[in-house]
């Protein structure tokens, strides 16, 4: 079965701490994607990779293809960053989209 | 540019009613889905269209149904409308296994 699961399902931090949020998945993917939700609002991409790390500001993505695990790293946290976290993988051969459950975000200030 | 676009955003039926979700993109993208999203669970494919004209089924497709006549619009709908359909309901498109665009969501209670 495909599967994706995703570590913690919760995360409370202080403002400016190093947040780490992780995905793991079951079988191989042609793409990964790190998705943020905002209470009450809708859902926006943050990064698709198949290999390798991107960058943007200050949300960092990387993935471990062999080891099949990605992972979301937040520097210097705000609280704007609150939020839940969604990794999503489009398995070989399957265009459509699995989702794990997601990681609540919050960052105390 | 207003990506995608889903009407109405809140919505409460009676058990039995039906209605329809209407979902719009302006991206020309040939994939277009349909998710709900319940507590503790992740979002859970219903419907999806790989083109104009054609619908398949998702995860939880039971108690829906989907048409794609024109490629810019995706529609859902509930015939019988029950409790167990209480959600918010997601709309996307993308052009096949890269960026995905959601829609704001809908809102739905069913009482």
């Amino acid at each position: 079965k495909n599967e994706v699961e995703q570590s913690p399902q919760n995360l409370t931090a202080q403002e400016g701490e190093f947040i780490t949020i992780n995905c793991s998945y079951s079988v191989g993917i042609s793409a990964l994607h790190w998705l943020q939700q905002h209470p009450g609002g809708g859902i926006v991409s943050l990064f698709m990779l198949s290999s390798g790390k991107k960058k943007h500001g200050r949300l960092i993505a990387t993935i471990n293809i062999q080891e099949k695990h990605s992972s979301l790293h937040i520097t210097a946290s705000h609280p704007r960053d609150s939020a839940v976290y969604i990794c999503a993988v489009s398995f070989f051969g399957n265009e459509k989209l699995t989702f794990g459950t997601g990681t609540r975000l919050t960052i105390i200030p | 540019n207003a990506g995608v676009t889903q009407t109405p955003k809140f919505r409460v039926l009676k058990t039995g009613q039906s209605m329809t979700l209407l979902c719009a993109q302006d991206m020309n993208h040939e994939y277009m889905y349909w998710y709900r999203q319940d507590p503790g669970m992740g979002l859970r494919l219903i419907h999806y269209s790989v083109g104009e004209g054609t619908t398949a089924k998702g995860e939880v497709p039971d108690g829906y149904n989907v048409s794609r006549l024109k490629k810019q619009n995706f529609l859902l709908g509930l015939e019988s409308a029950a409790p167990s359909q209480t959600s918010v309901y997601f709309c996307a498109s993308s052009l096949g296994a890269i960026e995905a665009f959601f829609g704001q969501g809908t809102r739905l209670t069913v009482v």
